[in-house]
């Protein structure tokens, strides 16, 4: 089974910290995500990578970066945490094509920003 | 722009009862669609998956429907059990193989 292992379960961190939540998968995966979860907006893509050292914005980047230098690890990067980054973040992994792989989560991790 | 949706929020389902929970689309262009369940704590775990080429795959207990004319997906969970109680989000890939999700559907599973 793939396994996707998020480094924290759990973080509260205060404003203007910069953040670091780290991902690691253990299929050999060329691709990984990261997503953030809020009540009622369902999962919204971040940032995703398709090889070491690649990046991509998704649908919300504002206030975030990412770091791929393994391909096992990508990290997401709070460079200034705020309020409005509290949410619960879920990184997620998948295989060969872009198109058409299903992607396997890991069990997030709940940022509170205080 | 672009979405997916789905239909209710919360559907409540009587033990040993199927489960249907639907899903609305409206790219037209979007080829793949899969389903996933998330249970509490837990991160989205996958169900079930579709291409466009197809209009009904099954698995264990559940079946995925695809109607391509109104652009709607559907999973049917057989036999729901107290297990099935979740939130089940559908998605489709864009044309960049993105997965653009639903807002999800909170299962009830009652005795």
């Amino acid at each position: 089974d793939v396994k996707v292992t998020q480094s924290s379960r759990y973080l509260v961190k205060r404003t203007g910290e910069k953040v670091f939540l780290e991902c690691v998968q253990d299929m050999d995966h060329e691709n990984m995500f990261w997503y953030r979860q809020d009540p009622g907006l369902g999962l919204r893509l971040i940032y995703f990578s398709y090889d070491v050292k690649m990046k991509e914005k998704g649908d919300i980047p504002e206030g975030y970066s990412v770091s791929r230098e393994k391909k096992e690890r990508f990290s997401l990067i709070l460079e200034s945490a705020s309020t409005n980054q509290t949410s619960m973040y879920l990184c997620a992994s998948s295989s060969g094509a872009t198109k058409g792989s299903p992607l396997h989560f890991g069990n997030g991790t709940r940022l509170t920003v205080t | 722009g672009e979405s997916v949706g789905l239909h209710l929020p919360t559907l409540s389902v009587q033990e040993g009862d199927n489960s249907i929970i639907n899903c609305a689309y409206s790219n037209s262009a979007s080829d793949y669609f899969i389903w996933y369940k998330q249970e509490s704590g837990k991160g989205p775990q996958f169900i079930i998956d579709i291409r466009s080429n197809m209009d009904k795959r099954q698995g264990q207990r559940v079946t995925v429907l695809l109607n391509k004319t109104v652009k709607h997906l559907s999973l049917q969970i057989a036999a729901t059990q107290p297990g099935d109680s979740a939130v089940y989000f559908c998605a489709e890939a864009d044309s960049w193989g993105k997965l653009q999700f639903g807002a999800g559907t909170q299962v009830v599973v009652t005795p």
